[in-house]
Parts: C-alpha cells; sequence; structure tokens
C-alpha cells in the first residue's frame, strides 16, 4: 500500500497569485496523476505526472496554467498558475503502479480563490 | 474514454446486502473495472477491481457479466460507514481512472 500526504491541505488565496500543491508518497510509484473535483462534482482528470519529462494534460488543461512536476518515483507538485474564483475547488494527488490494481489518492488540498 | 453509466442514488437499510450496478458497453478487452468510493471529505478509497471473473475481497464482491458490459458491486451487509460516492471505473491501459458521477449511496438505520 502506499501512503499519500498533500501540502497544504486548504489555503484561501487572492485571485492573480499563484499555488504550488505538494504531494509526497511514502513508497516509489510509478504513476502519479492530479485530479481536480469541484463542489459536490466527481473528479476531472487534469494531467499524468512524468517522472523526468512533461506531464500528460487532458483536454482542456494545459501546462501554463496547471504546471506539474515530478522530479523523482515518491513527489510531484502541481501549481495552480494566475487563479480565479473558477479555480476554488479540491485538487487530488494519486499514485499507483503500472499494473491494475489499487490507486491511492490523498486527502486534497481545498483552494478558494478570493 | 470508454464510459460508464451509474444510478445517481440508491438507498439501503443497514445489515443488508447492497447491489451496486454499472454498465460499460462500450469497455475494450483490455479495460479493468475499477470500484472506488468516495466518503464525505475525503479522498476516493479502492474497494475492488476485476478483468473477467468475479472477484471477493473483505470489502465487497465484483460480480462481471460474461460479455462484460455490466458489472455489480456488491456490499454483503451495509452499514452507516458504508454510505458514500461508489464510482465503478475502467482503468485506462495507461493507468488513470477517468471517473463518472457515480452512485451516492445512503445507509438507514
Amino acid at each position: 500500500s502506499a501512503v499519500i500526504s498533500q501540502k497544504p491541505s486548504r489555503d484561501i488565496c487572492q485571485r492573480g497569485t499563484s499555488l504550488t500543491i505538494q504531494c509526497q508518497v511514502d513508497s516509489q510509484v510509478t504513476m502519479m496523476f492530479w485530479y481536480r473535483q469541484q463542489p459536490g462534482q466527481s473528479l476531472t482528470l487534469i494531467a499524468t505526472a512524468n517522472q523526468g519529462s512533461e506531464a500528460t494534460y487532458e483536454s482542456g488543461f494545459v501546462i501554463d496554467k496547471f504546471p506539474i512536476s515530478r522530479p523523482n518515483l515518491t513527489f510531484s507538485t502541481l501549481t495552480v498558475s494566475n487563479m480565479s474564483p473558477e479555480d476554488s475547488s479540491i485538487y487530488l494527488c494519486s499514485a499507483g503502479q503500472i499494473s491494475p490494481g489499487e490507486a491511492f489518492f490523498g486527502q486534497g488540498t481545498r483552494l478558494t480563490v478570493v | 474514454d470508454a464510459k460508464t453509466t451509474q444510478p445517481n442514488s440508491m438507498e439501503s437499510n443497514e445489515e443488508e446486502p447492497v447491489h451496486l450496478p454499472c454498465n460499460h458497453s462500450t469497455i475494450s478487452g483490455t479495460d479493468y473495472i475499477h470500484w472506488y468510493r468516495q466518503l464525505p471529505s475525503q479522498g476516493p478509497e479502492y474497494v475492488i477491481h476485476g478483468l473477467t471473473s468475479n472477484v471477493n475481497n473483505r470489502m465487497a464482491s465484483l460480480a462481471i457479466a460474461e460479455d462484460r458490459k455490466s458489472s455489480t458491486l456488491i456490499l454483503h451487509r451495509a452499514t452507516l460507514r458504508d454510505a458514500a460516492v461508489y464510482y465503478c471505473i475502467l482503468r485506462r491501459s495507461q493507468g488513470n481512472l477517468i471517473f463518472g458521477k457515480g452512485t451516492k449511496l445512503s445507509v438507514k438505520p
């Protein structure tokens, strides 16, 4: 199994600023992903964080807005850039192995943009 | 992306079995069927997964139709702690999970 820690757990930010969310896994994992969950909604995949290379973004998400880093097999960051109130959401990190087993999720970062 | 269809909500009585259905008529031969649940204010939690055969674990059972176009998650004895949103997901070969809307399960004492 894997335990995922996300920091910060919540934040209130001014519009136009950026926030970097950290995701730390307690063991090496092949795959890491970032999701967004708006209030009362399901999870939407933002991107796959690739170690040592650029992230793979889903339709509707771009690197300039959501830059992602993954320097090693246990850590990734997601930055929400030039924030607006529409970015208010819960951002979740997920991790797992390439084999089709269990994926693990962090508790999420609750972001409010004012 | 292969999609899944689930009822928006279901109700169950405590200590009774619950059968949560999922349709995935566009499933491909390599797609695994995964179930996750999300309790309020928490990240999703893995429940079970399977490819073709029925699967059992300590949390639940997964019954997969012979043509793989539908599946059913079975909670054998629902408890109040099982109240959550249950997501049926087809896992891509790249490993990422595309979530649908899920089924909100309510459990009555």
